[in-house]
């Protein structure tokens, strides 16, 4: 079963526009993890954060983990057209990954 | 580093037909898997390892097999192929302490 559950499913923003991306998931975890997938490819890691965590940065990324409402959040702050691909959270039981669905993000131009 | 390669990238395969993908990474990475994306879903896990020898079924094991005879290489067997293993297939490998793990291009296979 997925654990994971990102929302929303799909999301379009103008370029330069922020894009914040929710994922909940429903038992403890070790890490909660985000990769990107470009349009058929393979998935590319973006940030790892450990549950005793709060928030992490990573260049144009933000994510924040709230382990108490079991939920995660990806923000991308100004958006560019390369940042157009699905997002998925993963929740990291002994390195085993479970996926939710992804939001797909189109940035347009 | 050519990272983690799959091959083929595409496969066509009849019902009943068997076949190996292959899966190849050159990060002595302790830690590698298999996983099925199928459209509209997140990534499945079918198998992992843990090591040379050490195989376990993951979310998804029915019609898999697998075997790890070298820390390189970790191919993935369809016994008898089924329209319900037409999917995008993904090899992922992780060094043991660090969590990210690295993904392959994938294999696109459809059953006929």
């Amino acid at each position: 079963s997925q654990q994971g559950e990102e929302d929303p499913q799909a999301l379009s923003i103008q370029e330069g526009e922020n894009a914040t991306m929710n994922c909940s998931y429903k038992t403890s975890i070790n890490n909660l993890q985000w990769y990107r997938q470009n349009s058929g490819r393979g998935l590319v890691h973006l940030i790892l954060i450990r549950s005793n965590e709060r928030e992490k940065h990573s260049g144009r990324l933000r994510v924040t983990l709230d382990t108490s409402k079991k939920s995660s959040s990806l923000l991308i702050t100004a958006s560019r057209a390369a940042d157009t691909a699905s997002y998925f959270c993963a929740t990291d039981e002994d390195y085993k990954l479970s996926f939710g669905a992804g939001t797909t993000v189109t940035v347009r131009a | 580093n050519a990272g983690v390669t799959q091959t083929p990238k595409f496969q066509v395969l009849k019902t009943g037909q068997s076949m190996t993908l292959q899966c190849a990474q050159d990060m002595n990475h302790e830690y590698m898997s298999w996983y099925r994306q199928d459209p509209g879903m997140g990534l499945r896990l079918i198998h992992y390892s843990v090591g040379a020898g050490i195989t376990d079924q993951g979310e998804v094991p029915n019609g898999y097999n697998v075997s790890r005879s070298t820390t390189e290489d970790f191919p993935l067997r369809l016994l008898s192929a089924a329209p319900s293993q037409t999917s995008v297939y993904f090899c992922a490998s992780s060094p043991f302490g660090q969590g990210t793990q690295y993904f392959g291009p994938g294999t696109r296979l459809t059953v006929l």
